[in-house]
């Protein structure tokens, strides 16, 4: 398993502005992903991050929107960039290690006002 | 497009008896399935998951059974408790390097004491 910490575990934003979430893991790890869990609705994958190449984002999720650095094996961040209210949701860091289930943190519950 | 589906929004149990949570997956390529429970202000924790070569995996109360004919999971919780009650999800993953992750829209599971 592996120990993830995200932060904030929460904030409210106003909007326009940006916020950068921090995602820790307690060990090296290859792969880590972004997440989004908007409300009542299921999680949806923003990037995978791997360390030493550029985050590949999924369809609807672009860098200007969503930038991702990696800059070693335990450390990861998401930045949401100018912020509206759409953007109110869970954001999630998950990691994993070749052939083991995706472990996730506690999240980042984010309210744009 | 949702490849994977959890048609049953909410499920209510009571304590002792069988909890039957299902999934639908449309993808033919998914080749291995999860299992994620999540609490409210929690990330998901990872449950039990099948390879698509396996038809059935045991973990204690909880076992998950693939029928790669109908595209469908199950997971079965027997002894249910009131610790169960959770949103459950189910994931697929069409294997390789990525670990990347689909999800469907969860099943909130409540056991009656």
């Amino acid at each position: 398993s592996a120990v993830i910490s995200q932060k904030p575990s929460r904030d409210i934003c106003q909007r326009g502005t940006s916020l950068t979430i921090q995602c820790q893991v307690d060990s090296q790890v290859t792969m880590m992903f972004w997440y989004r869990q908007q409300p009542g609705q299921s999680l949806t994958l923003i990037a995978t991050a791997n360390q030493g190449s550029e985050a590949t984002y999924e369809s609807g999720f672009v860098i200007d929107k969503f930038p991702i650095s990696r800059p070693n094996l335990t450390f990861s961040t998401l930045t949401v960039s100018n912020m509206s209210p759409e953007d109110s949701s869970i954001y999630l860091c998950s990691v994993a290690r070749q052939g083991t289930e995706a472990f996730f943190g506690q999240g980042t519950r984010l309210t744009v006002v | 497009d949702q490849q994977v589906k959890q048609n049953s929004p909410s499920l209510s149990v009571q304590e002792g008896r069988i909890s039957i949570l299902n999934c639908d997956y449309t993808n033919s390529m998914f080749d291995y399935f999860l299992w994620y429970k999540k609490y409210p202000a929690e990330g998901p924790t990872f449950l039990i998951s099948i390879s698509s070569i396996k038809d059935k995996n045991e973990d204690g109360r909880f076992t998950v059974f693939l029928n790669k004919s109908a595209k469908h999971l199950s997971l079965h919780i027997v002894p249910s408790q009131p610790g169960d009650s959770a949103v459950y999800f189910c994931a697929a993953s069409d294997g390789g390097a990525t670990n990347k992750l689909i999800f469907g829209t969860g099943t909130l599971l409540a056991v009656q004491p």
